[in-house]
């Protein structure tokens, strides 16, 4: 069965400080992760999946298929990040979120 | 290029009603997915239709159903309304649905059955 979990529902830290949100999935086929972001009073998207190797908005996650984990991670965090983070697996042709964790960054 | 659009923006229905969600796609997108979000909880996969087709479904009973039309809009009806199936629903419209394409979400329905 495919799962995502993301343990923290909620993170808080401060302006500057690193960040990271942990992902963990299950899935016993080849994955294909993703992270996307909903800032407030906006939709749901896309913030960078990881076949494409990118780093946006100094965002970075690396697929480590030994700990089943994508995790998220910027190393300075800033006010605009604030935002809540979905996890998400595609598989068997259907993307799986995991329960999304509220990311606050204080001034 | 116009995003995804949903429509009604709120909605309110009694338990036993029928309810029809509408979603506007993309233009070009042949494929959309339909979620539900409870409160608190990520997406949930109902299902995905590729060129008017059902190309997917997740664990939802047949009182869910949908259908893509050839115009890009799309639609999510539920019969027999539970007071669980009240959450925000959403829409995403991709290119062909396959695992490089990214999914454009609309801003939701929010559903409440009393």
């Amino acid at each position: 069965a495919q799962r995502v979990t993301q343990p923290e529902k909620l993170l808080s830290v401060f302006k500057g400080a690193p960040v990271e949100l942990k992902c963990n999935y299950s899935y016993s086929g080849s994955p294909e992760l993703f992270w996307y972001v909903q800032y407030s009073r906006q939709r749901l998207q896309l913030l960078l999946r990881h076949i494409s190797r990118e780093s946006i908005k100094g965002f970075t996650a690396d697929l480590n298929k030994g700990e089943t984990s994508f995790h998220l991670k910027k190393p300075f965090a800033q006010e605009e990040d604030s935002a809540m983070y979905y996890c998400a697996l595609e598989g068997a042709q259907k993307l799986v979120f995991g329960q999304g964790t509220r990311l606050t960054i204080n001034p | 290029e116009t995003g995804v659009t949903q429509s009604p923006t709120h909605l309110i229905k009694t338990r036993g009603q029928q309810v029809t969600l509408r979603c506007s796609s993309q233009s070009g997108h042949n494929t959309v997915s339909w979620y539900q979000q409870a409160l608190g909880q990520g997406p949930q996969f109902i299902f995905q239709y590729y060129r008017e087709e059902e190309n997917g479904r997740g664990n939802f009973p047949p009182r869910f159903s949908g259908l893509q039309f050839p115009n890009y809009s799309s639609e999510l009806n539920v019969n027999a309304l539970e007071l669980d199936d009240s959450a925000l629903y959403l829409c995403a419209s991709s290119l062909d649905g396959g695992p490089t394409d990214t999914q454009y979400f609309g801003p939701g329905t929010r559903l409440t059955v009393l």
